[in-house]
């Protein structure tokens, strides 16, 4: 099954950076969520697009919808311990397609 | 609350043995989903029912079967034909197919 190319793979660093991560397709789509999953939990949703160019955000969280419709974002702010988990993009027309993943680890 | 209950959370299964694992919704979601993740890897979809009594397979189905008898519950069984079971178990549910998806919180299902 097709997956979406997400980066970066993994990243560590410092609590109070800024992050930004990634994703990007050969394929147009209609939404974009961003999920993030702590260890042994399900992902739980963070941000939903729906329209190309659309910049929506959640708290310290801001997701955007690109304007060709093959790629999202994702950027936190100020991060901190709580932020560590798996980032997920999730690309999606009649059915969705899952992002292979972004490890953030955040050090203290 | 409303949610996606999944169990048991661990599960043990002994060689030509089939296992169900239970899923459980109470968001009144018409559409639900079995997703199967790897360690260091994404969701892979398993199977995907958008209405009772009605699913289709995902893209990795071999070895794998679901019902759909009630809205609120969505099995999965991974049978003995399923030669490497051993991952976590993902249970999703949607008010409609392309509608953000709820997760349960997973089972993880491991070979004695």
């Amino acid at each position: 099954g097709q997956q979406l190319n997400q980066s970066p793979q993994s990243m560590f660093i410092q609590e109070g950076e800024d992050v930004s991560m990634n994703c990007t397709s050969s394929s147009i789509f209609n939404t974009w969520l961003w999920y993030k999953q702590d260890p042994g939990e399900g992902p739980v949703l963070l941000i939903a697009l729906y329209k190309a160019g659309e910049l929506t955000s959640n708290g310290r969280l801001t997701a955007q919808f690109g304007i060709t419709r093959k790629d999202s974002f994702l950027n936190i702010s100020a991060s901190i311990p709580s932020d560590v988990g798996i980032y997920f993009c999730v690309g999606g027309t009649y059915k969705y397609i899952f992002g292979t993943g972004t490890r953030l680890k955040v050090l203290a | 609350d409303g949610g996606i209950t999944q169990s048991p959370k661990y599960l043990f299964r002994k060689e030509g043995q089939n296992v169900t694992l239970s899923c459980e919704q109470n968001l009144n979601h018409d559409a639900m989903y079995w997703y199967r993740q790897d360690p260091g890897q994404g969701l892979r979809l398993i199977y995907y029912s958008q209405i009772v009594n009605d699913f289709q397979k995902g893209d990795i189905a071999e070895g794998y079967s679901v019902s759909r008898e009630k809205k609120e519950s969505f099995p999965l069984t991974v049978t003995s034909a399923q030669k490497n079971p051993t991952a976590f178990y993902l249970c999703a549910s949607s008010k409609g197919n392309n509608q953000p998806q709820h997760f349960g919180d997973g089972t993880r299902l491991s070979i004695l």
